[in-house]
């Protein structure tokens, strides 16, 4: 089993709809949750991070975190066509930089 | 602030030989991380290095070793390269203050093909 499940999607909505992406994990050491996002031939960049178990929101952006289930979300409200990348989780531990990641889900917002 | 910066951007080896790969992290960053990104395995955790010391090793074969110099930029090396090798490879920097956690900063990545 690997520590981190996301699914590839691809995944394709039109704009304005509401997007949500997860990953579910084995390893119950993570205490770092994140999603990054990585538009083609660019390399990954942080959108959203929490620590342990709870809901985080940013603008459009909410991410949510339950331990308890090992399972992780990310929700896009009133997606726009410049959010068509491919959206990464990753997790860590405290105290080390190793980070570990789902494989990506390319999501595609139609106009 | 400039970014992580990588070099070079893209890259085109043969089978046997090696490579060396630059990064140059963020002023003031201190740690820096590197991955492989290919299609089927994702993103995977190579090594890290902090003051000039690796700290962290992922699962990945002796031929790949790395190095930090002592104004924290790093490179990395592949020996004896195979046509598995062939991926983008991305250097990421963090501050590393004691615990805690500390936001990663991806640079753009260098793409290697092994013909």
């Amino acid at each position: 089993q690997k520590e981190v499940e996301q699914d590839p999607g691809p995944l394709s909505v039109p704009e304005g709809a509401i997007v949500s992406l997860n990953c579910t994990y084995s390893n119950s050491a993570f205490q770092y949750f994140m999603w990054y996002r990585q538009y083609s031939r660019k390399g990954p960049e942080l959108l959203m991070y929490t620590y342990s178990s709870g809901n985080k929101e940013d603008g459009r952006f909410t991410a949510q975190v339950d331990k308890s289930s090992k399972y992780i979300s990310l929700f896009i409200r009133d997606s726009q066509p410049s959010d068509s990348a491919t959206y990464l989780c990753a997790m860590g531990q405290g105290g080390s930089e190793k980070l570990v990641f789902g494989k990506g889900t390319k999501l595609t917002v139609n106009p | 602030k400039a970014g992580v910066t990588q070099t070079p951007r893209y890259l085109i080896k043969t089978r046997g030989q090696q490579v060396t790969l630059s990064c140059s992290p963020i002023s003031g960053h201190r740690s820096v991380s590197w991955y492989q990104q290919t299609p089927g395995q994702g993103l995977q955790f190579l090594f890290e290095y902090f003051s000039e010391t690796q700290r962290n090793k992922g699962n990945f074969p002796g031929r790949f070793s790395g190095r930090q110099f002592s104004n924290s930029r790093s490179e990395m090396n592949v020996s004896t390269l195979e046509l598995g090798d062939s991926a983008l490879y991305l250097c990421a920097s963090s501050l590393k203050r004691l615990a805690g956690f500390e936001t990663q900063y991806f640079g753009p990545g260098t793409r290697l093909l092994v013909l």
